[in-house]
């Protein structure tokens, strides 16, 4: 079964310092991985899918790294600013199309 | 404007009282699917569907029935609804290929169970 763990569970930066955020998975051959934001009170919002035949994918300043062979991927946010506090979730596929497995969450607070 | 819609978004009832929370989508989705959110835990899949009339059992379907009669609703129905239902409800949506493909979530629904 896969399992999906993110490290730390908090996080607090000061503005502008870039966060760097951890995700590990125990079964390697995933399809995608996923990146997700999450705000108090409102739903998930998908940030990045990377496949897993890519290295790394970009948005604006977040850029996610993949690396399947030792189960980590990575979401880097640059020049952090308070309104990226929130909850950061990665999710991958189960082993069949229909299941998804979540990390529990990084909460990150990025003071001003 | 894409979005799904979970109704309602807080509800505080008592154990043994049936419930049911809505979920609709309008972008014409397959894929549907309901989890919950617990401290520490993160978000477990409870069902799921991959079109009209298919459902199958996430990771914790114990205590949950859901029904998808149209391609829209998907509705999450607690039959006799415990205190360790007490959680954060949340929905999701896409294409087909289901969780290989973005998620689009509703808000959320927050149940407390007394």
């Amino acid at each position: 079964k896969q399992e999906v763990t993110q490290i730390p569970a908090a996080l607090s930066v000061p503005e502008g310092e870039n966060l760097v955020l951890n995700c590990s998975f125990t079964d390697s051959a995933i399809y995608n991985l996923q990146w997700f934001r999450q705000d108090p009170g409102k739903g998930l919002t998908s940030l990045l899918l990377i496949q897993s035949s890519q290295r790394e994918q970009t948005s604006g300043r977040l850029n996610a790294s993949l690396d399947k062979s030792s189960g980590r991927s990575t979401l880097y946010i640059a020049a952090s600013q308070p309104g990226d506090s929130a909850t950061y979730l990665c999710a991958v596929p189960g082993s069949n199309d229909y299941k998804l497995s979540f990390g529990a969450g990084t909460t990150v607070t990025v003071r001003a | 404007e894409a979005q799904v819609t979970q109704n309602p978004r807080y509800l505080i009832t008592v154990t043994g009282k049936k419930l049911t929370v809505t979920c609709s989508q309008n972008m014409n989705h397959e894929y549907m699917s309901w989890y919950r959110q617990d401290p520490g835990l993160g978000l477990r899949q409870i069902y799921y569907s991959m079109n009209v009339e298919v459902t199958d059992k996430g990771d914790v379907p114990e205590g949950y029935k859901v029904s998808r009669k149209e391609k829209r609703n998907f509705p999450l129905i607690l039959e006799s609804p415990s205190p360790n239902q007490t959680s954060l409800y949340f929905c999701a949506s896409s294409t087909v290929r289901g969780a290989k493909n973005i998620q689009y979530f509703g808000a959320g629904t927050r149940l407390s169970v007394l």
